[in-house]
């Protein structure tokens, strides 16, 4: 069956620093795959989705590149915020309309 | 146009009441999910329905727990006779029926029961 895995945290980064947070996944048709950001006591918002092959999705400065290759989607931010602290998600939704969620990433931005 | 309303956002239950949980899909989505969310922790899938049919209840608790999409109004999630357990926030998405769309999700229903 579809499988998302990602990155343990929490994930510690100082304001402006670089940030990557990996997800693969493993699927047996050709999925869309997107990532949620949920903030403290919120539900979970999308933040940006690639619907096939080499799509890149991008929001608020943050993006991920759909590579099939190796079957991935890690998002990235060149320079975080303190507000961007939040759980990230990654998720993918087959053909049977199911959106399959890796355990989320908890990131920590200190000023 | 309003999102997925959850209501209500806070619920306290004392042991073995019943909570019904409320979920207002987005206008023109008819498919609908319910997750649970333990705190500090990721979710767990539940129940996805579609109008008056339930599509996949693979992650339902197989006692106590039962949910509708009725014809009219919003989806319930109820749960029977609560436990101290059951204290999580729950969820709801909602979606077109199509793999391109990712799911809309509501500000959830805090559930404690003391």
């Amino acid at each position: 069956g579809d499988s998302v895995t990602q990155m343990e945290g929490p994930v510690t980064l100082s304001e402006e620093a670089f940030l990557t947070i990996n997800c693969t996944y493993t699927a047996t048709g050709y999925p869309s795959l997107f990532w949620y950001v949920q903030y403290p006591g919120e539900g979970l918002q999308l933040l940006l989705k690639a619907t096939k092959a080499d799509d890149k999705g991008s929001n608020k400065g943050f993006e991920a590149t759909y590579r099939k290759e190796t079957t991935s989607f890690h998002l990235e931010k060149g320079s975080v915020q303190v507000s961007d602290s939040a759980v990230y998600f990654c998720a993918l939704r087959d053909a049977g309309n199911m959106l399959t969620f890796g355990g989320g990433t908890r990131l920590m931005v200190k000023p | 146009n309003a999102g997925v309303m959850q209501n209500p956002r806070h619920l306290v239950r004392r042991r073995g009441q019943e909570a019904r949980l409320r979920c207002s899909p987005m206008k023109g989505h008819s498919h609908v999910y319910w997750y649970r969310q333990l705190p500090e922790e990721g979710l767990k899938f539940m129940v996805y329905l579609q109008k008056e049919n339930i599509i996949d209840e693979s992650g339902m608790p197989k006692e106590r727990f039962s949910a509708e999409f009725p014809k009219e109004g919003p989806s319930i999630l109820r749960i029977q006779q609560v436990v101290r357990g059951d204290s999580a926030a729950y969820f709801c998405a909602s979606s077109p029926g199509d793999r391109l769309y990712g799911y809309t999700f509501g500000s959830g229903t805090r559930l404690t029961v003391v």
